[in-house]
């Protein structure tokens, strides 16, 4: 399975944007790499997903090199709601979707 | 409703009681997945449905724990003789088809006391 490596915290400031970064070195070439985040008490929620090419959404933007080792999702203009936990996931790939430990983003006012 | 829906959102029972979780997936999604997410962790895969069929069981922790999907829609996760250790939030997602982006609801808090 695709091994992830993220940061374990991050602050951003209210109105900035937030580049969250992950590696993904060991990637398979069907994997696609996806982005959920986990807001306190609630469900796990989709952000965006790419295979190769930049992708944009009215969530986020997912940023992916060339090699396809890395990723960064970038929140234009983060808001307190933004605070989240974020998980960077290689999908589909012989296991199923699997959550790492993720990178705690917290907006500040 | 539009999303994935879990009963009961909390769930308090005694050591060794059986007891049974719900999910009610996006209508027409055919993969259905269960989760279990302790405090300070991500969520831990448990199974995978797709259609009335377990395609993935792997990360069931025991044979206490099962899940049905009879007709492909609802799904129920059973746990037998409850454990304290089995306290968490149960999350239960949904996808068109395996390997598109899953919708999780908003879990079932179990507390075995």
């Amino acid at each position: 399975d695709a091994k992830t490596t993220q940061p374990t915290s991050m602050d951003c400031a209210e109105g900035r944007a937030a580049n969250l970064p992950c590696n993904h070195s060991t990637i398979s070439g069907n994997e696609y790499v996806y982005w959920y985040r986990q807001i306190h008490s609630q469900g796990p929620q989709y952000i965006i997903h790419g295979l190769k090419n930049n992708e944009t959404n009215e969530m986020a933007s997912l940023i992916i090199t060339e090699d396809r080792k890395s990723s960064t999702l970038i929140l234009p203009h983060a808001t307190l709601r933004d605070t989240a936990v974020y998980y960077c996931i290689p999908w589909p790939a012989a296991r199923q979707l699997t959550f790492g430990s993720g990178t705690q983003l917290t907006v500040l006012p | 409703g539009a999303g994935v829906s879990q009963t009961p959102s909390n769930k308090v029972t005694e050591k060794g009681k059986y007891v049974e979780l719900r999910c009610d997936p996006i209508s027409g999604h055919t993969a259905l997945y269960w989760y279990r997410q302790s405090l300070g962790q991500g969520p831990e895969f448990l199974i995978y449905f797709q259609g009335t069929g377990a395609a993935d069981d792997s990360g069931l922790p025991n044979d206490r724990f099962f899940a049905v999907r009879p007709e492909g829609s609802v799904s129920t996760l059973k746990i037998q003789r409850t454990e304290r250790g089995d306290s968490a939030v149960y999350l239960c997602a949904s996808s068109t088809n395996y390997g598109t982006e899953a919708f999780f609801g908003q879990g079932t808090r179990l507390t075995v006391v």
